[in-house]
This record gives C-alpha cells, structure tokens and sequence, in this order.
C-alpha cells in the first residue's frame, strides 16, 4: 500500500521568506505527484502536477522536485505572503491503479505579516 | 465555467437516515472519485469510477453507496449503517492518468 508523509506538519514564518514543503511516498512505482492547497473548510486546489517522467515543475513562485526513485517531493515556495497561509496537500498515484491518489495529511502553513 | 460541484455545501443527518450528496462534473472527464476528510487525517478514498456504469471500493467503502448511470454524474449515499458519518466529503474527477480536480465539499453532520 502506498504511504504519504509530510513534514513539517506546521509551519509559521514572516511574510517574505521562502519555504520547503517536504513530501516522501513508500512506493516509487508511481506514474503521477500532484500538490494541492486548501484553505479552511473548502476543497482542494491543484498547485501543481509532476508525472513520474518529470524532474521540476514551475508556477509562479511555486517549484515541486520529483526525485521518484528515493520516493520525495518537494514544494518550495518563494517570497512567502499572508495570502499563501492554507494547507498544502501532497498525493501520489500507483501506477497500477491510475488516477486514485493516496495523501499525506498535510502541512499547515501560516505566513504572518 | 468547467468544474465540478458538490450539493448541498452543509447537510444534516438523523440517525438510521440515509442521505445522499450530489456531485456533477462539466470537465468531460471519464474518471470520478469520492474522498473523505477527517481532522488531522490525510483523505481517504471510499469510491470511485473509471466508466459509466462501473464503480469499485476504495479503503473505507462500508456504509456508503454510489452510481454512475451518467459520465457526469457521481452521487454517494450515506447510509444508517454507516456508524461514523461526521465528516467533510470531497468529490474529485481527473481523465486516465491526468490532473485531478476538486469540488468545494460537503459538510456532514449527525444530529
């Protein structure tokens, strides 16, 4: 079965720094890495999708790293503003049953002025 | 707008009542799930369709029920047998392989 860790499980820093989300899977067979945010009580908002063939993916000032053979992804965020406090979410498929995904419980994130 | 969406946004439940919550997609998208999210715990998969008029268990299946007699359509029922209902629900669909897409949840809650 494939299992998600994220670390930290929280995480609170001034307006302007840049940040490192981790995420690590057990099962490297994976065919796609996507993070999600959520803000309070609503659903879930796709940041960004890596498929296994994949190194990086960029948007805006968010870059995730795939490194699919050690099972981590990273989420950096740069210049980090208020508007950015949420949950991120990190979820990773298995490739022999596509497009289900299996989640780490998240990292909250709170960037204060 | 393309996008999924879920009804009713807040639904209360008595106990042995069985309720059902909507979920309509417009992406054309062949594959649909339904998640649940409790405090402090990562989503958890209960049921989920590839094709119209298949569907297969997830981890959390018992108690719950769904159809998919349209590609646009996914509804979940919570059954009285379900012991625990009392959660966030979160409907997903993606095509084979791709980009997953969320709708905004529904909020369950046993009165």
């Amino acid at each position: 079965k494939q299992e998600v860790t994220q670390i930290p499980a929280a995480l609170s820093v001034p307006e302007g720094e840049n940040l490192v989300l981790n995420c690590s899977f057990t099962d490297s067979a994976i065919y796609n890495l996507q993070w999600f945010r959520q803000d309070p009580g609503k659903g879930l908002t796709s940041l960004l999708l890596i498929q296994s063939s994949q190194r990086e993916q960029t948007s805006g000032r968010l870059n995730a790293s795939l490194d699919k053979s050690s099972g981590r992804s990273t989420l950096y965020i740069a210049a980090s503003q208020p508007g950015d406090s949420a949950t991120y979410l990190c979820a990773v498929d298995r490739g022999s049953t596509l497009g289900r995904l299996y989640f780490g419980r998240g990292t909250q994130l709170t960037v204060w002025p | 707008d393309g996008g999924i969406t879920q009804s009713p946004k807040y639904l209360f439940r008595k106990e042995g009542q069985n309720v059902t919550l909507s979920c309509e997609q417009n992406l054309n998208h062949d594959a649909m799930y339904w998640y649940r999210q409790d405090p402090g715990q990562g989503l958890r998969l209960i049921y989920y369709s590839q094709i119209v008029n298949d569907f297969q268990k997830g981890d959390i299946a018992e108690g719950y029920s769904v159809s998919r007699e349209k590609k646009e359509s996914f509804p979940l029922t919570v059954t009285s047998a379900q012991k625990n209902p009392t959660a966030f629900y979160l409907c997903a669909s993606s095509m084979e392989a791709g980009e997953a897409f969320f709708g905004q949840g529904t909020r369950l809650t046993v009165v």
